[in-house]
């Protein structure tokens, strides 16, 4: 089952920015939109982006994502000590059946 | 106000079949375009799709855990049932509930269900 790949960790101060880049295959990624996912420590998972770049309502506009072939970044300006998280991108994967794959996760952590 | 919440046993023996119910409100599952999945995650690990069911029936599974697993709806009960088969201890973990919209992302999320797989 294929995966997409993050970096484990990523870290910087409050206020700066970071970005979580998140890569994979043309049968994914490549050919379908990308979510992101916000997961708070002892909490369900909550949607942060979608289709690649648009926002739920209530999500701030210092969290923005981007798709480029067959990767896709999210990006946290002003950072605060409340993002620290671990995120995760998903996407629809077409290879054999059709089935969701999530990324390995990252931890954000807010120095 | 749409909320979703699983709910089944909280720890089941190798080899057993886990059950797990997520009974939603606030949509109608046999609503155009909108469906109903489920996604684990063991302690301190990533998240993993297992399975999702749409308003027109059609269903996908996890390619890895497609011969253990059946979602069923009932429509009328506004519930999405999961069936997991031949449980290890691997498969403990968290279970969440998702609503789908488009077959596209997940925009709710129910609270989760932690199953302990032990004997």
């Amino acid at each position: 089952q294929s995966v997409l790949t993050q970096p484990p960790s990523v870290s910087a101060a409050p206020g700066q920015k970071v970005t979580i880049s998140c890569s994979a295959s043309s049968s994914n990624i490549g050919n379908n939109y990308v979510s992101w996912y916000q997961q708070l420590p002892g909490t369900a998972p909550k949607l942060l982006i979608y289709e690649n770049n648009r926002r739920p309502s209530g999500i701030p506009d210092r969290f923005s994502g981007s798709k480029s072939g067959t990767s896709a970044t999210l990006a946290i300006t002003g950072l605060q000590t409340g993002d620290e998280a671990d995120y995760y991108c998903g996407t629809w994967d077409n290879s054999l059946s059709a089935h969701y794959v999530f990324g390995t996760g990252t931890k954000v952590i807010v120095l | 106000q749409i909320t979703l919440k699983e709910s089944g046993p909280t720890l089941v023996r190798p080899a057993q079949t886990l059950t797990l119910t997520c009974t939603f409100s606030g949509f109608s599952l046999s609503t155009s375009g909108l469906g109903v999945g489920w996604i684990r995650q063991p302690p301190g690990k990533a998240l993993e799709w297992l399975a999702i069911i749409y308003w027109d029936d059609d269903k996908r599974y996890s390619p890895s855990l497609k011969s253990r697993l059946t979602i069923t709806r009932d429509t009328s009960k506004s519930q999405v049932v999961l069936t997991m088969t031949n449980m290890d201890p691997v498969d403990t973990g968290t279970y969440y509930c998702v609503h789908s919209r488009l077959e596209r992302h997940f925009d709710y999320w129910g609270q989760g269900t932690l199953v302990t797989v032990s004997s």
